[in-house]
């Protein structure tokens, strides 16, 4: 199977929305409602920031939401702040041993 | 507080073995899965294996099954990844991980992660 689509990159101001698009099949992204979305910031490690394709784990700030229509999920952060500067990257369950990553997408703030 | 540390990982040559080994404290650590996953510098995310903590069944990526051995200690609560047949292509920092949905499915905490580098 090949790597969810992301783009490389996106950018925008602080206290601007962003979204960032995650595009599969309907074997992955479309066929189950398990897409999770990480942070990861140079040097270290990924957090996951949300499961299941809309749910926020705990400490996770309310500017972050998912959401899925079709084969593509995505990720809104609202209210952008510095410190959301980093890569951020999707994964989504695709049935038996198989879970798929996106690419990643570097996010700017200007 | 969750913490997980890899530790085990180094500079090998194509074709030799190496274990790495995450200390698990904060949690259950018998009850939740637990997975490897791993990042070639520069490059993506990769799920690499998990075991589940109901039956301890072992899951594999294709591009590591029949090379990779997963297993975990509960008494001592850690988790090993045996790494055999090392290629270039397994060079990447290996985190573990902490599942919060299904096996392979998302993870909730992760290590600093550990550096494998497998070169001539």
């Amino acid at each position: 199977q090949s790597a969810l689509t992301q783009p490389a990159s996106v950018s925008g101001s602080p206290g601007q929305s962003i979204t960032i698009s995650c595009t599969g099949t309907s074997s992955d992204v479309g066929g189950y409602n398990y897409v999770s979305w990480y942070q990861q910031h140079p040097g270290k490690a990924p957090k996951l920031m949300i499961y299941d394709v809309t749910t926020r784990p705990s400490g996770v700030s309310n500017r972050f939401s998912g959401s899925k229509s079709g084969n593509t999920a995505s990720l809104t952060i609202s209210g952008l702040q510095t410190e959301d500067e980093a890569h951020y990257y999707c994964s989504s369950y695709a049935g038996g041993n198989n879970l798929l990553f996106g690419g990643g997408t570097k996010l700017t703030v200007l | 507080e969750v913490q997980l540390l890899e530790s085990g990982g180094g500079l090998v040559q194509p074709g030799e073995s190496l274990r790495l080994s995450c200390a698990a404290s904060g949690f259950a650590f018998s009850n939740n899965a637990m997975s490897w996953l791993r990042q070639a510098p520069g490059k993506g995310l990769e799920w690499v294996s998990s075991i589940r903590s109901t039956d301890d069944a072992t899951y594999y990526a294709d591009s590591v099954k029949g090379r990779f051995t997963i297993s975990k200690d509960n008494s001592k609560n850690i988790l090993y990844l045996q790494m055999n047949s090392l290629r270039a292509e397994d060079t990447a920092i290996y985190y573990c991980a902490k599942a919060i949905r299904g096996v392979l499915i998302s993870w909730d905490s992760w290590g600093q992660g550990t550096l494998v580098i497998v070169s001539s």
